[in-house]
């Protein structure tokens, strides 16, 4: 099992340019969170899912946008790129059921800076 | 609201000593906290969480309601324990949602 992936590893954009983030994992949870990440903080969420067509926003949405077309992959869309989404991206997956939550499983993360 | 507070950006300590990492929380609910680890070049991964009351690479974390506290502790740091640390709290029921800390770096000299 790969687990999470993403794509790219590193990207630069241009103010004004617009890029998808990948993210795929393979062990068929039904859970799967977008983070960033700003330097000396914490990870902050962006969207999750909780399954193939249903997606939510966290806590810092505004300026990204999400689908989950299938369960093993979320891509995270930036529309308008601006210098405050310069940040690392972390994608993760869990399982869940009505009688239990399992821990989050993370992906190597996205570098992406604004400019 | 939620809210999880590590205060130290950076730890250092020797071979053999003691290692606390502080960690405090604000939650109105039940709380359900966690220890993730990031050694470098390696992605984020749980190293324990606080209802399983285990221990882990000889790592333990109690959670203190009264103090509202969820301190990882090591009786004797060991070099490969060099890595960053981030307590998590989970939130919004089964959505399974985190909120992490900002996080603390271990750095164990020889």
């Amino acid at each position: 099992n790969a687990g999470v992936t993403q794509t790219p590893k590193f990207r630069i954009l241009k103010i004004g340019q617009s890029m998808t983030l990948q993210c795929t994992q393979d062990m068929n949870h039904n859970y799967m969170y977008w983070y960033r990440q700003d330097p000396g903080m914490g990870l902050k969420l962006i969207y999750y899912s909780v399954g193939a067509g249903i997606t939510d926003k966290g806590e810092v949405p505004n300026g990204y946008n999400v689908s989950r077309s299938t369960t093993e992959d979320f891509p995270l869309r930036l529309e308008l790129a601006a210098p405050s989404q310069t940040s690392v991206y972390f994608c993760a997956s869990s399982y869940s059921t009505p009688l239990a939550t399992y821990e989050q499983y993370f992906g190597p993360g996205t570098r992406l800076t604004v400019t | 609201a939620q809210r999880v507070t590590q205060p130290e950006k950076l730890l250092s300590v020797f071979k053999g000593a003691p290692v606390e990492l502080k960690c405090n929380y604000s939650y109105s609910g039940s709380p359900e906290l966690f220890w993730y680890v990031q050694y470098s070049r390696q992605r984020l991964q749980l190293l324990l969480r606080h209802i399983s009351r285990e221990s882990i690479k000889g790592f333990t974390a109690d959670l203190n309601k009264g103090e509202t506290s969820f301190h990882l502790k090591k009786p004797f740091a060991q070099e490969e324990d060099s890595a960053m640390y981030y307590c998590a709290l989970r939130y919004g029921g089964a959505t399974n949602k985190l909120i992490f800390g900002t996080g603390t770096l271990l750095a164990v000299q020889p």
